[in-house]
């Protein structure tokens, strides 16, 4: 069964700094990783698709990276602000099972 | 578009009744998901559909049933409320198996 987890839980940053949050799989045989972010009391907005054939994908200030012999996937927040305040869920697509996985979370704060 | 929608937003339940979460969703995506949110816990999918009249199992289906008659509707089905099945629950769709998936804003609901 795919594991997925992210580390750090949570995460204090001042604004304006450029920032990686972490995604680690254990199956490296996913077909695709995609990024969420999840306000307080919100459901999940998608950010950013990579399919396995890709090693990454932008969106404005994000860039997600993919490294699927490493079990890896990482996203990029330039010059951050604090509306980008919130919780990044990351979520791996195949493996063993016809699902997504996803792991618990990283609480981003960015200070004013 | 409205994307995905769900209702009730709040329930509160007493052991042993039972109630239908809806989701309905006007993108006239095939895949339709449905998850649960425990505090500290990733996302764990629950039943998912690949079009109407065809539903599986996820990781958690126990206590819960569905039922997909048409593309926009997958309800989710609670039988017998037990207080382990107190969490937030999340109904997600998408066009296929590779594809993003779209989150409604969630169903919290308590059972006392």
């Amino acid at each position: 069964k795919q594991e997925v987890t992210q580390i750090p839980a949570a995460l204090s940053v001042p604004e304006g700094e450029n920032l990686v949050l972490n995604c680690s799989f254990t199956d490296s045989a996913i077909y695709n990783l995609q990024w969420f972010r999840q306000d307080p009391g919100k459901g999940l907005t998608s950010l950013l698709l990579i399919q396995s054939s890709q090693r990454e994908q932008t969106s404005g200030r994000l860039n997600a990276s993919l490294d699927k012999s490493s079990g890896r996937s990482t996203l990029y927040i330039a010059a951050s602000q604090p509306g980008d305040s919130a919780t990044y869920l990351c979520a791996a697509h195949g493996g063993t099972g016809n699902q997504f996985y996803f792991g618990t979370g990283t609480s981003l704060t960015v200070i004013p | 578009n409205a994307g995905v929608t769900q209702t009730p937003k709040f329930r509160i339940l007493k052991i042993g009744q039972s109630m239908t979460l809806q989701c309905t969703q006007d993108m006239n995506h095939n895949y339709m998901y449905w998850y649960r949110q425990d505090p500290g816990m990733g996302l764990k999918l629950i039943y998912y559909s690949v079009g109407a009249g065809i539903t599986d199992k996820g990781e958690v289906p126990n206590g819960y049933n569905v039922s997909r008659s048409t593309t926009e509707d997958f309800p989710l089905r609670l039988e017998l409320a037990a207080p382990s099945q107190t969490s937030v629950y999340f109904c997600a769709s998408g066009r296929g198996s590779y594809n993003e998936q779209f989150f409604g804003p969630g169903t919290r609901l308590t059972v006392l």
